[in-house]
This record gives structure tokens, C-alpha cells and sequence, in this order.
């Protein structure tokens, strides 16, 4: 079975510019986590989708939204970047199920720059 | 809220020595734990999580962890480490949220480096 892809894996935006990054789940997974990844703040939690809804939301300012497909591919969006967006971003699935089962797996990761 | 702590930022072992991570966590109900490991530019392989029932988890790659609630420690080891174990790995935490929605709560990471 394909594991989470997102693409694209590298990316380069200047300041001010708007960046739009997709993840695709495991087939069968209908819940994707989105995740922030930087040297100072370690891993932080930005949103979570599950049947297109989103749940849960991190704290994290209004520029970082997100959507999800009915296919459960998901994309976040990022406007007006700064600087400080510059980071790894990572895209989990998941099965939800009764908790024993919510196990997130992840992808590669989107490394944005940003100049 | 849930936090997690990794009291080591950088920890060097030679090959074939043991190896503990240390994982302190917070959290007021029954934990979901996991230990992830990360190499340079890739994303995040689950090693082992915790879910209940036996306190001492096996998962990938010949690693082991235990849960101890009454120290809130989730320490990961290895009996004799590998050159290719060298990695960063991060300590997590699962818990749901009131919106029904789940995350994980993750620890700054431990940079494990290894001396051939």
C-alpha cells in the first residue's frame, strides 16, 4: 500500500507571495493532520480534516488554512508569507477508529523557503 | 493540554552500546504514546507506540519501550545500537481534542549521533 505523498518536496517563495502545498493519504484514510516543523518550535500542529470537515485547528494565524477533498486529499495554503514560514511541513493520515487505530503516518514533508 | 518533554537535546553512543531515550510527558487521562524517528530531510517513521495493556512495547528496528505511569516517562532503548540508527527522534503524545478531533503533542526531538 502507497504511503502519504505530498508534494511538491521543495519549494522556494518570496515574501508576500502565497504558496498552496497537497497532501494525499493513504488509500483508505480519511483523516489528515498538517504539521509545522522548525528548528526553534520543534513540531507544531496546525489543522486537522477529516470528511472535508475541518476539527481541530492549532494556534497558528488566519494565513495558514486548509481544505480537504472528498477523495480525502488535502491541500494548506499559506498567504502573504514571512520569513518565519520558512520550514518543514508534514501531512499525516490517519484511520480513525476507536483510538487503538489512530495511529498518524507521515509524509515525506514540504520544505518551503521562503526569501 | 498535553506536553511532552525530552530532557536531551543531543545524546552520542558507539556502535554496539545501549541506548535510552528519555520521554517525560503530561497529560490528565490515559496516554497514547509514540516514538517517531526522523532522518535528515525525510518525514517522520513511527517506531513504537502505546496505547494500554503491556507496559513494555515492542516496535521496529529492535527498539523497546517502557510506559511508567508513576514517573509519566516513556523511555525508549535499544540494546546495541547501529550506525544507521543515527537519527533524530521524537517522543509523542495523542489526545483528543473536545472538538472530537485527535493530534499529537510532540517533544523538541533527541539528535542521537553514533561513533563507529
Amino acid at each position: 500500500k502507497a504511503g502519504v505523498t505530498q508534494t511538491p518536496r521543495y519549494l522556494i517563495k518570496t515574501r508576500g507571495q502565497q504558496v498552496t502545498l497537497s497532501c494525499s493519504p493513504i488509500s483508505g484514510h480519511r483523516s489528515v493532520s498538517w504539521y509545522q516543523q522548525t528548528p526553534g518550535q520543534g513540531l507544531q500542529f496546525l489543522f486537522e480534516y477529516f470528511s472535508e470537515t475541518q476539527r481541530n485547528k492549532g494556534n497558528f494565524p488566519g494565513r495558514f488554512s486548509g481544505r480537504q477533498f472528498s477523495n480525502s486529499r488535502s491541500e494548506m495554503n499559506v498567504s502573504t508569507l514571512e520569513l518565519g514560514d520558512s520550514a518543514l511541513y508534514l501531512c499525516a493520515s490517519t484511520l480513525p477508529g476507536t483510538g487503538y487505530t489512530d495511529t498518524q503516518y507521515f509524509g515525506p514533508g514540504t520544505r518551503l523557503t521562503v526569501l | 493540554a498535553q506536553s511532552v518533554t525530552q530532557p536531551d537535546i543531543h545524546i552520542t553512543v558507539s556502535e554496539g552500546a545501549s541506548l535510552e531515550l528519555r520521554c517525560n510527558y503530561s497529560y490528565g487521562a490515559t496516554p497514547y504514546l509514540f516514538w517517531y524517528v526522523q532522518s535528515p530531510g525525510q518525514g517522520l517513521q513511527l517506531l513504537l507506540k502505546y496505547f494500554s495493556g503491556d507496559t513494555l512495547v515492542q516496535g521496529i528496528k529492535g527498539f523497546e519501550a517502557e510506559f511508567k505511569r508513576s514517573q509519566s516517562s516513556f523511555n525508549l532503548r535499544k540494546p546495541s545500537v547501529h550506525w544507521s540508527d543515527a537519527a533524530e527522534y521524537f517522543c509523542a503524545v495523542g489526545a483528543w481534542s473536545g472538538a472530537g478531533s485527535y493530534q499529537l503533542t510532540f517533544g523538541k526531538g533527541t539528535k542521537l549521533s553514533v561513533i563507529p
